[in-house]
């Protein structure tokens, strides 16, 4: 069974303190792993595909990494607009278009 | 550029009511889908449409109907509201054509979210 997990469930930062959320997986076939970030209130905004061991992505101060088994969302002198919620979901082989969502990890960024 | 857009944004109901929840797109996109989000746990399938006339249940479809009334509208329905349907509902979409990568993996995009709370 497709299986996402995410930690921290929550993260507290102060500015400029640089950290990684985790996101372990199980699936069958692996074709793509998404991150998306989620404000309050508001439904979740992509950010990356990651389609194999080895990928890595960039966007601002965010980066992800793919292995086989997890990837992480490094976060590089993080900013208070940075906090949210991420999410992390897995696409299989198994069932068309069908997206494993985990629980998300909350990160707070603070002056 | 509206995206993707959800009515109502907040519901009360009471157990044994029904309603409707309306989503559109006006991306021309081929996929759509309806997830609900509970504390402490991950997004979760409920109905998706691949395309235009087809639906399919997904995770945890009992309880809701969908209807796709067109390329850019579906619809979930709730017959008989259940305490345990209290949730906020999210509407996504997705091009099944050019944001594929070599390995078939699509990208949703997200309505804003319709909070349902059933007494």
């Amino acid at each position: 069974e497709d299986q996402v997990t995410q930690s921290p469930e929550a993260l507290r930062l102060q500015e400029g303190e640089s950290s990684s959320l985790n996101c372990s997986y199980t699936v069958s076939g692996l074709r793509g792993l998404f991150w998306y970030r989620q404000d309050p209130g508001k439904g979740p905004e992509f950010l990356f595909t990651l389609y194999s061991a080895g990928e890595e992505k960039e966007k601002e101060r965010l980066k992800a990494t793919l292995t086989k088994k997890e990837s992480f969302l490094h976060i590089t002198a993080p900013k208070p607009e940075d906090s949210a919620t991420y999410l992390c979901a897995v696409q299989g082989s198994g069932g068309y278009n069908k997206l494993i969502f985990g629980a998300g990890t909350r990160l707070a960024v603070h002056p | 550029n509206a995206g993707v857009t959800q009515t109502p944004k907040f519901q009360v109901l009471k157990t044994g009511q029904s309603m409707t929840l309306q989503c559109a797109q006006d991306m021309n996109h081929n996929s759509m889908y309806w997830y609900r989000q509970d504390p402490g746990m991950g997004l979760r399938l409920i109905y998706y449409s691949a395309s235009e006339g087809t639906t399919d249940k997904g995770e945890v479809p009992n309880g809701y109907n969908v209807s796709r009334l067109n390329k850019r509208e579906f619809s979930l329905r709730l017959e008989s509201a259940a305490p345990s349907q209290t949730s906020v509902y999210f509407c996504a979409s997705s091009d099944t054509g050019g944001r594929y990568g070599n390995s078939g993996a699509n990208v949703l995009t997200f309505g804003a979210g319709s909070r349902l709370t059933v007494l």
